[in-house]
């Protein structure tokens, strides 16, 4: 079983509707929980970052760590043509290690 | 934040030859990161680069095959030696944030092609 499971099948929305990505893990170590989000031909750029349990919301950007479950999300409300890009998530125990899904491409139709 | 300017952008290369990445952060960092990302996979760490220290190897590569020199606090390079085409990959080049190592920042990426 891989640490962090993330299906990477792409997602179309119309715009206007809302992303929902997950992943699921199995390292019950982890602490810091992460999204990042890539365009095409660009390196990963931090999007949400979470420590423990919780919540997290940041404009229309909601992030989501239920650590009992072993399961966050991300939630992407009134998506845009601009949202379109890959979606990654990532955690670690805090210690300058990160294990990340495999990214979710996100495709928002005008 | 930090900026990371990571050259070539992108190079297709002969088996058996050599290529050096190179990346340049517009501020002193302790450690820089360097991964893989291939394909339909999740992103991969190669080596932890610290300046005055040999790299830290993650387990599945190795320092013959993936060189890399970290000379001052804003600059490293990794070498992707005598390749073949499974080399063919985006190479990344990051560093984390102040305080907060789990905030990486990341170039724009290596898009090596190995013919």
């Amino acid at each position: 079983q891989k640490e962090v499971e993330q299906d990477p099948g792409p997602l179309s929305v119309p715009e206007g509707a809302i992303v929902s990505l997950n992943c699921t893990y199995s390292n019950s170590a982890f602490q810091y929980f992460m999204w990042y989000r890539q365009y095409s031909r660009k390196g990963p750029e931090l999007l949400m970052y979470t420590y423990s349990s919780g919540n997290k919301e940041d404009g229309r950007f909601t992030a989501q760590v239920d650590k009992s479950s072993k399961y966050i999300s991300l939630f992407i409300r009134d998506s845009q043509p601009s949202d379109s890009a890959t979606y990654l998530c990532a955690m670690s125990e805090g210690n300058n290690r990160l294990a990340f899904g495999k990214g979710n491409q996100v495709v928002v139709i005008p | 934040s930090a900026v990371i300017s990571q050259k070539p952008s992108r190079d297709i290369c002969q088996r058996g030859t050599s290529l050096t990445i190179q990346c340049q952060v517009d501020s002193q960092v302790t450690m820089m990161f360097w991964y893989r990302q291939q394909p339909g996979q999740s992103l991969t760490l190669i080596a932890t680069a610290n300046q005055g220290s040999e790299a830290t190897y993650e387990s599945g590569f190795v320092i013959d095959k993936f060189p890399i020199s970290r000379p001052n606090l804003t600059f490293s390079t990794l070498t992707v030696s005598n390749m073949s085409p499974e080399d063919s990959s985006i190479y990344l080049c990051s560093v984390a944030g102040t305080g907060a190592n789990e905030k990486l920042f990341f170039g724009s990426g290596t898009q090596l092609s190995v013919l």
